[in-house]
């Protein structure tokens, strides 16, 4: 399995600003997503991170508002530019190794106000 | 990303009783069918999932049916606990690592 963590838990950020959240895996993984969960919503991914190049964004989602790095098999990086209080919502990150859809594990999450 | 609905939205269950949580999906593409189990501040955590080739996979109390011709599948928690009381996701995949999530159902188990 992966453990996953993510810095910071939660924050509390200005309109206009934007903030960077850290996933760190402890071990090697195929593949690293970053999800969006809104309040009483489902989980929505925002993008794939994809080591070594640019990530690839979901529909309605773009690299504009969400870069994304992923420097290595174990780290990527979710910023919100420009934020607004609609960006208020938890920010997941999750890791899959190399076995497929069975494997994919999820962080404890960033929960994101934006006043 | 085609859509998945869930439900209850809410589910309120006598300790000792059993949880049914409904699923249907669109894409007859999806192959992959897990449930997430989400406690108040932590990330999903995989609770058990199935594929279409088989209808029915049991893990301990939870059980997965699978109906492909409904395009349906359904979580039941047998032997409902307190300690069950969390968020639960359905979700499909197809092929690749991209899951399609549910809307999620908050179960409360009460004593």
């Amino acid at each position: 399995s992966a453990v996953i963590s993510q810095k910071p838990s939660r924050d509390i950020c200005q309109r206009g600003t934007s903030l960077t959240i850290q996933c760190q895996v402890d071990s090697q993984v195929t593949m690293m997503f970053w999800y969006r969960q809104q309040p009483g919503q489902s989980l929505t991914l925002i993008a794939t991170a994809n080591q070594g190049s640019e990530a690839t964004y979901e529909s309605g989602f773009v690299i504009d508002k969400f870069p994304i790095s992923r420097p290595n098999l174990t780290f990527s990086t979710l910023t919100v530019s420009n934020m607004s209080p609609e960006d208020s919502s938890i920010y997941l990150c999750s890791a899959a190794t190399s076995g497929g859809l069975d494997t994919q594990y999820f962080g404890p999450g960033t929960r994101l106000t934006v006043l | 990303q085609q859509q998945v609905k869930q439900s209850p939205q809410s589910l309120i269950v006598q300790k000792g009783g059993i949880s049914i949580i409904n699923c249907a999906y669109e894409n007859t593409a999806f192959d992959y069918f897990p449930w997430y189990q989400q406690f108040p501040g932590k990330g999903p955590a995989l609770l058990i999932a199935i594929r279409p080739d088989v209808s029915e996979k049991k893990e301990g109390r939870f059980t997965i049916s699978f109906n492909k011709s409904a395009k349906q599948f359904s979580l039941h928690i047998m032997d409902s606990q307190p300690g069950d009381s969390a968020t639960y996701f359905c979700a499909a995949g197809a092929g690749s690592y991209q899951l399609t999530f549910g809307k999620g159902t908050k179960l409360s188990v009460i004593p």
